[in-house]
């Protein structure tokens, strides 16, 4: 079932600034994903953050999560107009092995 | 590595027709693998994990008897939307992990089914 909500739905940039998208989810988790969707294409893999890890950096990419709060971050640094996509986070349960997706966030990043 | 194709990646077919969709990792050995829908605008839904050689695990309200799911061997899975309905028109979407409780799945890029 989907557990994660996410905010904003859209997001609309200039090519150079950074954006930020929220992920919000229940129950408590094993990991929590970030995944990146063009359109109409299968799901790009970004990270992995651990239930026991706070922060976590790949590339101009930086994840945060607050498991008090049951809420993630994604920050995409210096945006490019290739970042243009859907970015989903999905969360994996304490005794499971199932991906639960959010809604996702669309990204426009304008040149 | 850690390659997951699908094919078709688009299929257009007619109402009480059957279509069949083939996932193969390519690099590596899936134990298991899972099936999700999508669409338009939406996330990805969960409809099935199959792990080879053992029937697949649905999810709530999805219907076995309709969308069937076969994983004969270590990198290739099958999903088979059996008398298919305009209702059926998806985007479906296969993943694969090598291990039961590996942390990272790899996904497909996807088959888009239109039914008519």
């Amino acid at each position: 079932s989907q557990q994660g909500e996410e905010d904003p739905q859209a997001l609309s940039i200039q090519e150079g600034e950074n954006a930020t998208m929220n992920c919000s989810y229940k129950t408590s988790i094993n990991n929590l994903q970030w995944y990146r969707q063009n359109s109409g294409r299968g799901l790009v893999h970004l990270i992995l953050i651990r239930s026991n890890e706070r922060e976590k950096h790949s590339g101009r990419l930086r994840v945060t999560l607050d498991t008090s709060k049951k809420s993630s971050s994604l920050l995409i640094t210096a945006s490019r107009a290739a970042d243009t996509a859907s970015y989903f986070c999905a969360t994996v349960g304490v005794n499971d092995y199932k991906l639960s997706f959010g809604a996702g966030t669309t990204v426009t990043v304008r040149a | 590595g850690a390659v997951v194709s699908q094919h078709p990646s688009r299929v257009i077919c007619k109402s009480g027709t059957s279509v069949k969709i083939e996932c193969r990792s390519l690099d590596f050995q899936a134990t298991t693998m899972f099936w999700y829908r999508q669409f338009p605008k939406q996330s990805l839904m969960l409809m099935a994990t199959s792990n080879e050689g053992s029937k697949a695990t649905y999810e709530q309200g999805v219907e076995k008897d309709k969308f069937l799911i076969n994983h004969a061997s270590l990198t290739l899975s099958t999903l088979t939307v059996t008398s298919a309905h305009p209702e059926d028109s998806s985007f479906y979407i296969c993943s694969a992990s090598g291990t039961v409780n590996t942390d990272t799945q790899y996904f497909g890029p996807g088959t888009r089914l239109t039914v008519l």
